[in-house]
């Protein structure tokens, strides 16, 4: 079956950089979107950006552009997501989700990842 | 930037009856890029309905979506317990991914 297993929970420092991983399993890893979507505590969804993982193309929500990385391995079917200079408004659970190009829906996500910043 | 707002905020309705969620957008939406989810409480969320009116794999057919344009709604016919929890609409458009703010679906 498809899953799409996340990293585990996350504390970091003002100013400070994160990396969460999102392994997928049960399905061609190359065929599929992988998308990141946070939400902060109480809060509503927010759309992060993708990566493509067949040919590792990206794009990114322009409120995260130029702090945000997505990338792919395909040798472990595993996409990263790197947010840099966090602050306490990056307080979140982030969830990896899995779309097929041109869906526009996300069909299977990861159980999240909590991302704490405080000093 | 497409902003979707979902209406009502809180729903307080009982097992049995019929709930109505609407979700409206700034700017005319194609209805293939129209999504609605589910949320449990410490759960991420769950597909129920993406372009506009098709249930994802598994979704009862009490579910059902519907709308065009600006108005969008999603249709429970008759709650069961299960069913009390956070629904999201999501569009697609203009290279990027908006949700609605939520309607919360509690028990009266």
């Amino acid at each position: 079956q498809v899953r799409l297993e996340q990293s585990g929970a996350e504390l970091k420092e003002p100013g400070a950089s994160v990396r969460i991983s999102c392994t997928t399993s049960g399905y061609t890893f190359t065929s599929y979107l992988v998308h990141w979507v946070r939400q902060a505590p109480g809060q509503g969804l927010q759309w992060l950006g993708r990566v493509g993982c067949l040919g590792g193309d990206t794009h990114y929500s322009q409120r995260f552009q130029g702090r945000i990385s997505i990338t792919r391995d395909t040798s472990t079917a595993t996409v990263y997501m790197e947010l840099s200079s966090l602050t306490s408004d990056d307080t979140a659970i982030y969830y990896c989700a899995r779309e097929r190009g041109l869906d526009f829906h996300f069909e299977f996500w990861g159980q999240g990842t909590l991302v704490t910043v405080s000093s | 930037e497409i902003v979707l707002t979902q209406s009502p905020g809180t729903l307080s309705l009982s097992p049995g009856e019929r709930a109505t969620l609407s979700c409206g957008a700034s700017q005319t939406v194609n209805s293939n890029s129209l999504t609605w989810y589910q949320q449990m409480p410490g759960q991420a969320p769950r597909l129920l309905i993406y372009a506009t009116s098709t249930r994802a794999t598994g979704i009862p057919d009490r579910f059902s979506g519907s709308g065009s344009g600006t108005d969008f709604t999603l249709t429970i016919s008759r709650l069961e317990p299960e069913d009390f929890a956070v629904y999201y609409c999501q569009h697609y458009g203009d290279s990027m991914f908006t949700f609605g703010q939520g309607t919360r679906l509690e028990i009266k």
